[in-house]
């Protein structure tokens, strides 16, 4: 069974609009990451959350926030939708300790913007 | 430029020969972590070392911080190792802000 969910796997969206992707975290981690993969690039980071609280932000544009409603739950929204957000955005989540910090990754949810 | 290099791009390999995977990084890093990227685009954890040499199974890790440089070796490779296999440091201590490399695409064949 996935121990990271994320909905939806695969989306479509029109400019202009905003979605929200969802992510759950089932490994009792305290801390949960955003990534992105768009073609041709490497695996981006955005956000960092611990503890509910936002640890990192590398995203510069405002449009997208993360929510953090649980302590297993991290989830994107993304307002104004542009056909360059289309990208693959993967959830992670990790026990960060001093034993280190193993990054863990859900499925993904692809998005393509039209 | 891009702050975590692999090489080499591709690989093919016959199953049961050997393959050594090759990370550069351009800046410090506390950690290196590799991971096995599916056809379908999971993730999926394979080593995570700070230094030295780790192993799992048919995967050995080394990573040399000093020198900038991972690697990968995959011993004995089966049908099943093909995919995407992806290098990312950790610049500082912790964080969980990985920087990921482009991958080493790697086919095994019969």
């Amino acid at each position: 069974d996935p121990k990271i969910i994320q909905k939806p796997k695969y989306l479509v969206a029109v400019t202009g609009s905003e979605k929200i992707l969802i992510c759950e975290q089932y490994l009792g981690h305290n801390a949960m990451y955003w990534y992105r993969q768009s073609a041709k690039k490497p695996l981006e980071f955005m956000f960092s959350y611990s503890y509910q609280k936002l640890m990192d932000n590398q995203t510069a544009s405002s449009r997208f926030q993360p929510q953090s409603s649980k302590k297993n739950h991290l989830d994107l929204q993304i307002t104004a939708l542009k056909p360059d957000d289309s990208a693959t955005y993967f959830c992670a989540s990790s026990q960060r300790d001093t034993s280190g910090n193993t990054l863990y990754f859900g499925e993904g949810s692809r998005l393509i913007v039209v | 430029g891009q702050q975590v290099q692999q090489s080499p791009a591709s690989l093919v390999l016959q199953e049961g020969e050997n393959a050594e995977l090759q990370c550069n990084f351009s800046s410090t890093a506390t950690r290196l972590q590799w991971f096995y990227q599916r056809p379908g685009g999971s993730l999926v954890s394979l080593l995570s070392n700070p230094s030295g040499t780790k192993h799992t199974g048919r995967l050995t890790s080394t990573t040399v911080t000093k020198e900038r440089r991972g690697s990968l070796h995959i011993s004995s490779s089966q049908i099943t190792d093909s995919g995407t296999y992806l290098c990312a440091m950790e610049r500082t201590g912790n964080t969980g802000k990985l920087i990921f490399g482009l991958g080493t695409t790697l086919q095994v064949q019969p």
